[in-house]
């Protein structure tokens, strides 16, 4: 069964600082790889889809990058704002479902 | 605004009870997903439709879960006799090829069950 884990649990980091956020998933034979924000008590918002055949996307300040080979993904958030607060979740599709990881809780802090 | 829209958001119920949630797609969107999440936890697969074909069910759907698409349009998520540990916000969510294979998802239903 495909697992998904996502590294940090928490950040916290001054506001305007650069910050990278980890996925890995243990079966390369992924559909594609989503990243998506989740403000508490809200659904998911889909932020950038990474198609398996495709290395990176970009989205504004937003970029993530997807190593198939080795399992990894990695979200970087440039110039960070305290409106990015929220946590952020990775989603692989394998078959007809999404398996997510547990999520990174990101504080901006003013 | 996702385009996904759930029924209702929050829902206290009794032990015991049956409780019913529905989901109302973005109209083009022929698949539709059905997630269970727990604070502190990631959203967990229970079942996906395409059109109104249940294709696929997981194992955490237990004959309590009934899970229904009538016409491939909205579909409905209903517990039988609800226990506690069925406390959780359910999420659904869509996606079809006019979505480029990104999903959205609803806001969600809070179920308490006390």
């Amino acid at each position: 069964k495909q697992e998904v884990t996502q590294i940090p649990a928490a950040l916290s980091v001054p506001e305007g600082e650069n910050l990278v956020l980890n996925c890995s998933f243990t079966d390369s034979a992924i559909y594609n790889l989503q990243w998506f924000r989740q403000d508490p008590g809200k659904g998911l918002t889909s932020l950038l889809l990474i198609q398996s055949s495709q290395r990176e996307q970009t989205s504004g300040r937003l970029n993530a990058s997807l190593d198939k080979s080795s399992g990894r993904s990695t979200l970087y958030i440039a110039a960070s704002q305290p409106g990015d607060s929220a946590t952020y979740l990775c989603a692989v599709t394998g078959g007809n479902q999404f398996y997510f990881g547990t999520g990174t809780s990101l504080t901006v802090i003013p | 605004d996702t385009g996904v829209s759930q029924d209702p958001r929050h829902k206290i119920t009794k032990r015991g009870q049956n409780v019913t949630f529905r989901c109302d797609p973005i109209s083009e969107h022929n698949r539709l997903y059905w997630y269970r999440q727990t604070l502190g936890q990631g959203p967990e697969f229970l079942t996906y439709f395409q059109n109104e074909a249940q294709l696929e069910k997981s194992r955490l759907l237990s004959d309590r879960f009934s899970a229904e698409r009538p016409k491939g349009s909205f579909s409905t998520l209903e517990i039988q006799r609800t226990e506690q540990g069925d406390s959780a916000m359910y999420l659904c969510a869509t996606d079809g090829q006019s979505s480029g294979n990104t999903i959205y998802f609803g806001e969600g239903s809070w179920l308490t069950v006390v």
